[in-house]
């Protein structure tokens, strides 16, 4: 079975203090992985998709990479604002298009 | 201008009892989900639909029933409610061929008692 697990489930920094998140994946066909943002009350929100190993985004203060077992989700000097739970996600092969999601890594930005 | 809505926002009903829940997209994708996230923040697919069309149905009890009236509305009917149903319900859709960019509602949060 097709399985996403994040770590740590949660994270605290204080203000400009850099760090990463890790997410790993068992599945068969990946076609791709992406991480989603997901503020408190709030449905997730698209950030990133990656598809081959070696390949990295950018967004503001967010740098996603991918290898063949796990992606990260690097922080750059986080600001408040930052603060929210993040997702993985893994698109699963054969014939039904869907995502599998990790439980998320809950960030939190001291200022 | 909300992309993807969803009403009831909360909704506290008993064990036993039947609900719906409503979703809207105003962004023209043809596919549409129905996720549940548990209390411990797991995020799972429940149902997709294309073009009102039933593609993906998990392994959910047949007391969850979708419906698709047309392409940009999805709804979730619930019968003979349980205690294990409480949980945050998310809609959620794409274009076609984009799985990856899903746009998610705001959730409608369940909860019985």
């Amino acid at each position: 079975e097709d399985q996403v697990t994040q770590s740590p489930e949660a994270l605290r920094l204080q203000e400009g203090e850099s760090s990463s998140l890790n997410c790993s994946y068992t599945v068969s066909g990946l076609r791709g992985l992406f991480w989603y943002r997901q503020d408190p009350g709030k449905g997730p929100e698209f950030l990133f998709t990656l598809y081959s190993a070696g390949e990295e985004k950018e967004k503001e203060r967010l740098k996603a990479t991918l290898t063949k077992k796990e992606s990260f989700l690097h922080i750059t000097a986080p600001k408040p604002e930052d603060s929210a739970t993040y997702l993985c996600a893994v698109r699963t092969g054969g014939g039904s298009e869907k995502l599998v999601f990790g439980k998320g890594t809950k960030l939190t930005v001291n200022p | 201008d909300t992309a993807v809505s969803q009403t009831p926002k909360y909704l506290v009903t008993q064990m036993g009892n039947d609900k719906s829940i409503k979703c809207e997209q105003n962004l023209g994708h043809d596919t549409m989900y129905w996720y549940k996230q548990d209390s411990k923040k797991f995020l799972k697919i429940m149902f997709s639909y294309n073009n009102k069309e039933l593609i993906i149905n998990e392994t959910v009890p047949n007391r969850f029933s979708p419906k698709s009236p047309d392409k940009a509305h999805l709804n979730l009917h619930i019968n003979s409610l349980e205690l294990g149903d409480s949980a945050v319900y998310f809609c959620a859709s794409n274009p076609t061929g984009a799985v990856y960019e899903q746009y998610f509602g705001p959730g409608t949060r369940l909860t019985v008692t």
